[in-house]
């Protein structure tokens, strides 16, 4: 079957860094999606990556390892605003996008 | 704002009753989806609309049933629904329905259903 992995919960200090990891079990592969979305509110996107490496925007940076299934997201500097669910999807051979479950992030004082 | 809205925002409705979530965008996009999302729990895709035609009907109960009047509109008719179908409903677009560019998603109708 089709697996997204990410961990359910995580905390991280105002001004400190945090990755949140993704691993991805699909048939096929044709990029990789993370969304925002604080409660109560609509998932926005925050990157696509299709190509091995790190994509830097800011603050936020994603990277992907294809042949390890494994992506992470990458936020600097953190914010009180950056509390929220971060969702990682993949796009399969289908073009078919299979969502995880998310992370929700909490960022203390 | 993210061009996609959805109405109503919360809604409370009985296993008898029959009620419509709506959708509608501004953004010119050609593929319109509704997912359902429950407490961790990954989004479930229902419905895939492209051009006003349904591509994907992910073996949802005929409880819920879509419509696609144009691309701009999108509408899920809700009836005889059980109390395990309380979740968020999301609505969300995109330029093509292959997924390849990011979805804009509507804030969501919270279902409740006693």
């Amino acid at each position: 079957g089709q697996n997204i992995d990410q961990p359910t919960e995580m905390t991280a200090t105002e001004g400190a860094i945090v990755q949140i990891n993704c691993t991805y079990q699909t048939s096929g592969f044709n990029g990789l999606f993370w969304y925002q979305q604080h409660a109560g509110e609509a998932p926005t996107f925050l990157s696509y990556n299709v190509l091995d490496g790190l994509e830097e925007k800011g603050r936020f940076s994603s990277f992907l390892s294809r042949s390890k299934g494994y992506s992470y997201l990458l936020l600097k500097e953190l914010q009180m605003k950056d509390s929220a669910s971060y969702l990682c999807a993949v796009l399969d051979s289908n073009y078919q996008l299979i969502w995880g479950a998310g992370t929700k992030l909490i960022i203390k004082p | 704002e993210t061009g996609v809205t959805q109405t109503p925002r919360h809604l409370v409705m009985g296993m008898t009753n029959k009620k419509s979530l709506k959708c509608e965008q501004h953004l010119g996009h050609n593929a319109m989806y509704w997912y359902k999302q429950s407490a961790k729990k990954p989004l479930e895709l229902m419905f895939v609309y492209s051009l006003e035609e349904r591509v994907e009907n992910n073996s949802v109960p005929s409880r819920f049933s879509p419509e696609c009047p144009n691309s701009s509109h999108l509408f899920l008719h809700l009836h005889t629904l059980q109390p395990e179908d309380s979740a968020l409903y999301l609505c969300a677009s995109s330029q093509d329905f292959q997924g390849i560019t990011e979805a804009f998603f509507g804030q969501g109708t919270r279902l409740t259903v006693v």
